[in-house]
């Protein structure tokens, strides 16, 4: 099946750093989504992206698509405590199935 | 509104029972979702829903059975469970499945098996 491989699976920063997650895909993506998920809680939709090359911002985040669209980065600029959770992009192929990455844990120290 | 609502909110079982997850969106949604999450392992699709009256395989299927009852509400249903289906379960609900339209998830199900 889809595979969507994601890294790191954990990183630890201070306040104010930036961080960055990767996803990348074997075969071209229709679409990627990510979702932030706060512990104990559930995925949250924070943004999609669709077409080759495509940035958007959020703020203090930064998302991208690549060109061939098999590989997708989500930046955060000066990480702040309420950026604590965990950060999951979601590939999507033809038909409705998204295939999740295993996630980027972040943890961030005051 | 609601949203998506998973019942129940936590649940253990002894291996060999069956028991069904409850899930409910109030956003007049045409497709569902239904995924495990274990630790390190990001969420997998067990099934979903495209909509009202058909159901599809995800990447894990085995060992569970989907009933889309109606466009609201599909549940999920472990006939004989496992301690391998020890996990948290989320339904999540679509408006157009197939569109890469955002998914809303519920609160989920913490689910353990002795």
């Amino acid at each position: 099946g889809q595979q969507v491989m994601q890294i790191p699976q954990y990183q630890h920063v201070q306040e104010g750093e930036d961080f960055t997650t990767y996803c990348n895909s074997s075969t071209t993506l229709s679409n990627i989504q990510w979702y932030k998920q706060r512990p104990g809680g559930h995925p949250v939709f924070l943004i999609q992206l669709v077409k080759s090359g495509e940035v958007k911002k959020q703020k203090r985040l930064t998302f991208q698509f690549g060109e061939a669209k098999k590989n997708s980065s989500l930046h955060i600029t000066a990480t702040q405590t309420t950026d604590v959770g965990t950060y999951f992009c979601a590939g999507g192929w033809t038909g409705n199935q998204f295939y999740f990455g295993t996630g980027t844990s972040l943890t961030v120290i005051p | 509104n609601a949203g998506v609502t998973q019942t129940p909110k936590f649940q253990v079982l002894k291996t060999g029972q069956s028991m069904t997850l409850q899930c409910a969106q109030d956003m007049n949604h045409n497709s569902m979702y239904w995924y495990r999450q274990d630790p390190g392992m990001g969420l997998r699709l067990i099934y979903y829903s495209a909509s009202e009256g058909t159901t599809d395989k995800g990447e894990v299927p085995n060992g569970y059975n989907v009933s889309r009852l109606n466009k609201r509400e599909f549940s999920l249903r472990l006939e004989s469970a496992a301690p391998s289906q020890t996990s948290v379960y989320f339904c999540a609900s679509v408006l157009i499945g197939g569109r890469g339209q955002p998914q809303h998830f519920g609160d989920g199900t913490r689910l353990s098996i002795l």
